[in-house]
């Protein structure tokens, strides 16, 4: 049974900072692996999708990697802005003849003035 | 121009009761989803439908029944609500269940907040 684990679950940092945000998962025989940013009231909107023959992708401030061996990946977000605070949900495709998501519990981000 | 809406944003309801979540999709996709998000805040899949079928199925009780009119629609009824049914419920939609990347992105609703009382 896939298991997707996100550290940290909580994180506060001041405006312009560089972060990371790490994500690991059980079950190396995923399908895909996408970044997700939960708003308040607002839902789940998909940032990054990686390939699981890719090793990273990258979309604006946004950098997403993916080591499918070791069960990780990371999303690096560069010059942190307030408007970044949000939950961040690391999500890895199963397929199992269908899409399947298995969500790890999300890193809730915040980004102070 | 919302392209999933569900609709009630809040539901509050007594235990016992019969309520549904309406969900539709102005996407053009033929893929709809409802997750179920807990209390510690993992969200899990309950179904998948495809152009009105059946793609899976989580072991949800039988109490929720998703129904699907047309593939822009998928409601979920849910029978003798219990206090364990309180979460925020979302609705997915995306092009395609099968293989392909682009197809494979999906497009979330704002969720329901149920609370049973």
């Amino acid at each position: 049974k896939q298991e997707v684990t996100q550290i940290p679950a909580a994180l506060s940092v001041p405006e312009g900072e560089n972060l990371v945000l790490n994500c690991s998962f059980t079950d190396s025989a995923i399908y895909n692996l996408q970044w997700f940013r939960q708003d308040p009231g607002k839902g789940l909107t998909s940032l990054l999708l990686i390939q699981s023959s890719q090793r990273e992708q990258t979309s604006g401030r946004l950098n997403a990697s993916l080591d499918k061996s070791s069960g990780r990946s990371t999303l690096y977000i560069a010059a942190s802005q307030p408007g970044d605070s949000a939950t961040y949900l690391c999500v890895v495709d199963m397929y199992q003849g269908a899409q399947k998501l298995v969500f790890g519990q999300g890193t809730r981000l915040t980004i102070n003035p | 121009d919302t392209a999933v809406s569900q609709t009630p944003k809040y539901l509050v309801t007594q235990m016992g009761n019969d309520k549904s979540i309406k969900c539709e999709q102005n996407l053009g996709h033929d893929t709809m989803y409802w997750y179920k998000q807990d209390s510690k805040k993992f969200l899990k899949i309950m179904f998948s439908y495809n152009n009105k079928e059946l793609i899976i199925n989580e072991t949800v009780p039988n109490r929720f029944s998703p129904k699907s009119p047309d593939k822009a629609h998928l409601n979920l009824h849910i029978n003798s609500l219990e206090l364990g049914d309180s979460a925020v419920y979302f609705c997915a939609s995306s092009q395609a269940f099968r293989r392909g990347p682009l197809k494979n992105i999906q497009y979330f609703g704002a969720g329901t907040r149920l609370s049973v009382l």
